[in-house]
């Protein structure tokens, strides 16, 4: 299987700080690469996909980059609604795919 | 409006069988592959299962291959994880989630997700 690193595990920042989450896949995933968003209590939210698409309804501040093994996910200033966990999960093989462990952005 | 809303969570000893529902309204069930994603108290999200639009293919994460199966009623709108010979680390909120692509085509990628049902496997 694939294996996804997500960095940082837990990010400290304030509101209206850019803040850049980094995944790392074991292999090359060409661009089959989202991100989601989870709030305590709730489902996961797709944001990103195809790496760099955005998700009909989602904000502009978030933005997702990278190919093969390197991607970003970028929130271009902070909100308060922003402080969740967040997700990156790769989808190169449909019956193989995994998740990344989780990126907490906390209250700084 | 897409609404996906699983049950059949309870706590169930080691070994135990459990079966859980999800079931799906505001599109067209049929034309979807589902899937079926996990999360352990505290922990991340682990892919479980997935089936095709018709039922007629389905896949399983190593984890519990052997042990669920996954299957749905397409005239019922709902979409079934069986879960026997349950170990401890089992133990999840289970989601069931919508692939995002039309027409028999899996990508695998959520596009939504119900609210989950929790299995605690515990003596």
């Amino acid at each position: 299987d694939i294996q996804m690193t997500q960095s940082p595990s837990t990010l400290s920042a304030s509101v209206g700080d850019r803040v850049t989450i980094t995944c790392r896949a074991s292999q090359s995933i060409s661009s089959w690469l989202a991100w989601y968003q989870q709030k305590p209590g709730k489902a996961p939210k797709l944001l990103i996909y195809k790496a760099s698409s955005l998700e009909s309804g989602v904000p502009s501040r978030f933005s997702g980059s990278g190919s093969g093994t390197e991607f970003t996910l970028t929130i271009s200033s902070l909100q308060p609604d922003d402080f969740a966990t967040y997700y990156c999960q790769q989808y190169n093989s449909y019956s193989g795919l995994t998740f990344g462990g989780g990126t907490k952005v906390e209250i700084k | 409006e897409v609404q996906l809303v699983e049950s059949g969570g309870v706590v169930v000893q080691p070994g135990g069988s459990l079966r859980l529902s999800c079931a799906a309204s505001g599109f067209t069930f049929d034309d979807y592959a589902m899937h079926w994603v996990r999360q352990a108290p505290g922990k991340g999200l682990e892919w479980v299962s997935l089936i095709s639009w018709d039922g007629g293919s389905t896949y399983y994460a190593d984890s519990v291959k052997g042990r669920f199966t996954i299957s749905r009623d397409n005239s019922k709108n709902s979409l079934y994880l069986q879960m026997n010979s349950l170990r401890a680390e089992d133990t999840a909120l289970y989601y069931c989630a919508k692939d995002s692509a039309f027409g028999g085509v899996i990508v695998s990628l959520f596009d939504y997700w119900g609210q989950g049902t929790l299995v605690t496997v515990s003596s």
